[in-house]
Order: structure tokens, then C-alpha cells, then sequence
């Protein structure tokens, strides 16, 4: 079956423009994770989802960054007027929601801002 | 903040030797998972360890569990080049679906 799909793969963009990134999740999978990694390092949480409502959101970083999940399925992550600090991989995840949580990442969206 | 947090080494090996490395957190934790990560991009899952278990095997691949240290490892025996990569921890603490990585260790199998 496919796996969590991330698009684009690299985006590149100018310092204060807005963007927005795509993640479709394993068919099924309730649960849906936004993640940033920055080079050398892991993954940082960002925000969490539970069907459409955002069960966790602190590790957004602050309010330029938001995501939504309409209809329970795919999940757009919009960062608005973006900094060179932005720059990095956002990787999504999606997992079952039941019981102890394998989460299964998407290849992510390198994120480059000029 | 990072709870998982591998020993902070590269590790060059030959195809055929065993790779181990470790990881610590601070908190309690439900679950660890391993994951693996090539060129930077999206991680592969490996295995999840429950706060219930000490050890796992899968495959090539085996996880010890220490709640009491608050510490895992992750042994690669008879490496392959393939096996070049990444390695990251990440603790799911109990009632939280967020999971905290470390910062990797990178593996380098020499064939």
C-alpha cells in the first residue's frame, strides 16, 4: 500500500513569502504528525492531529506557522512570511491511533529560504 | 525539548562487524523507537521497545531497554553496506503522542 507522501519535495522561496506544504497520510491513519529537522540534528515535533482537530500544537514554533487537517485525511502545514531560519526538512508522519504508536514518515519537503 | 539523545559518535565499521549504539532520555517514557534515516530525508521505523519490555529482536537488529538508567541500544550485527545510515531514538512520553528524538548516530559500513 502507499505510504505517507509528502509534496513538494523542495520548495525555495524568498525571505517573507508565504508557503505551504502537503502531506497525505497512510489511508486510514487518524493520527497525523508535523515535524521540522534542521541539518545535524533530529527531528523537532511540531504539531500533532487526531482526525481534523489539532490535539497538539506547541511545538509550533510561532503563530507564522500553522496547519490544518479539514477533512481528517491530508494536512497542510502554512508558514507565512518566512525566514532563513525556516529553512530546513519538514517531514510528516501518520500513524494508526490506537494503542503504542508506530508513527510512519513521508520523505519530506526540503525548505529553502533565500 | 529533545529527550532522546544518542552517544554523539560516528561509527566506521567493516561489512560483517557488529554496530551498537546508545541512547538516553530523562523522562519516564510508554515506548522507544529506532528509526533509520539515508541522505537526510524521510526516516525509516525499525522497532518499537514498550516501557514493559527489556529486549527486542528484529532481524538483524536487536534493543535492549533499561527504565531504570533510562536508557536503550541498538545492535546491528553482521553489517552490510546497506546498512549506512542515520540512526535515531525517540522516546514517546506516557500519555503523549509527540516523540522526542535525539540527535543520530551517524553509521558507516565499509565494505
Amino acid at each position: 500500500g502507499a505510504g505517507v507522501s509528502q509534496t513538494p519535495s523542495n520548495k525555495v522561496t524568498e525571505k517573507g513569502k508565504y508557503v505551504e506544504l502537503r502531506c497525505d497520510p497512510i489511508s486510514g491513519h487518524t493520527a497525523l504528525y508535523w515535524y521540522r529537522q534542521s541539518l545535524g540534528q533530529g527531528p523537532e515535533f511540531l504539531i500533532y492531529f487526531q482526525g481534523t482537530g489539532a490535539a497538539d500544537d506547541s511545538g509550533l514554533p510561532n503563530d507564522r506557522f500553522f496547519a490544518v487537517r479539514p477533512e481528517g485525511s491530508v494536512s497542510t502545514l502554512k508558514i507565512q512570511r518566512t525566514e532563513r531560519g525556516d529553512s530546513a526538512v519538514y517531514l510528516c508522519a501518520s500513524s494508526s491511533g490506537q494503542g503504542p504508536d508506530t508513527q510512519y514518515f513521508g520523505p519530506g519537503t526540503r525548505l529553502t529560504v533565500l | 525539548s529533545q529527550q532522546g539523545e544518542e552517544d554523539p559518535q560516528a561509527l566506521s565499521i567493516q561489512e560483517g562487524e557488529n554496530a551498537t549504539m546508545n541512547c538516553s532520555y530523562k523522562t519516564s517514557i510508554n515506548n522507544l523507537q529506532w528509526y533509520r534515516q539515508n541522505s537526510g530525508r524521510g526516516l525509516v521505523h525499525l522497532i518499537l521497545i514498550r516501557s514493559n519490555e527489556r529486549e527486542k529482536h528484529s532481524g538483524r537488529l536487536r534493543v535492549t531497554l533499561d527504565t531504570s538508567k533510562k536508557s536503550s541500544s541498538l545492535l546491528i550485527t553482521a553489517s552490510r553496506a546497506a546498512d549506512t545510515a542515520s540512526y535515531f531514538c525517540a522516546t514517546d512520553a506516557q500519555g503523549n503522542n509527540r516523540l522526542a528524538f535525539g540527535k543520530g548516530n551517524q553509521v558507516v559500513v565499509i565494505p
